[in-house]
């Protein structure tokens, strides 16, 4: 079956610590997104990718950083510098930049203890 | 900016009625609006999107209508049941190929 895998799906992390959130698929598809999903205010854009090797800050990419070698894969680090990073967390890939739907994750809920 | 504004942001509707949740958008190059419903701790699925060169799209008991003039288009659900209980996002395209998302509606359907 073809889609979009996050893991893990709950993460917590320490106040301080950097943390990676996982986001493969095997669509075939050259674009790909991170959305911060918090109650009450709809999906924000962190970070997305138009193709391998590129990637463009969203709405919201302070203290966030992420990279694109696969195509495939497009990893989103959660840094120390984020200051408020417990929420739910929405990796999506599209065909191309801004063509039609685009399909998401589960989803990974962090949360800083 | 590029907005996406989404009313109501609950909805409860008894079993068999109709649901009707509306979004207005600001990006006047905005050409595709997808609607999404997402169910309690997983990601959002697409029920049915529309492009900006149709008025109107129909797959069984959703609909989506599209006023471009007005820039303000609706999600229409038909004889409600209660798995339609979820909370349900409208998005814009904009111009600049970023999907721009709706707060969302939570809508409660009552047996």
């Amino acid at each position: 079956d073809g889609g979009i895998t996050q893991s893990p799906k709950y993460l917590f992390r320490k106040e301080g610590q950097n943390v990676t959130l996982s986001c493969e698929q095997n669509l075939n598809h050259d674009a790909m997104y991170w959305y911060r999903q918090d109650p009450g205010q709809g999906l924000r854009l962190i970070y997305y990718s138009q193709i391998v090797n590129d990637f463009q800050k969203g709405d919201i990419a302070e203290g966030y950083s992420v990279s694109r070698e696969k195509k495939e894969s497009f990893p989103l680090t959660v840094t120390s510098a984020q200051k408020n990073p417990t929420a739910f967390y929405l990796c999506a890939s599209s065909p191309y930049l801004g063509q039609d739907e685009a399909f998401f994750g589960q989803g990974t809920r962090l949360t800083v203890v | 900016g590029e907005n996406v504004e989404q009313h109501p942001s609950t909805l409860s509707v008894q079993e068999g009625d109709s649901a009707v949740i509306k979004c207005t958008y600001s990006d006047s190059a905005s050409n595709y609006f997808p609607w999404y419903k997402q169910e309690l701790g997983k990601g959002p699925q697409l029920i049915i999107d529309i492009r900006s060169n149709v008025g109107e799209k129909k797959d069984q008991r959703i609909a989506v209508t599209l006023n471009k003039t007005a820039k303000h288009f609706s999600l229409h659900i038909t004889e409600t049941q209660p798995e339609d209980s979820a909370v349900y996002f409208c998005a814009g395209l904009t111009g600049t190929y970023k999907y721009i998302f709706g707060t969302g509606t939570r809508l409660k359907v009552l047996a």
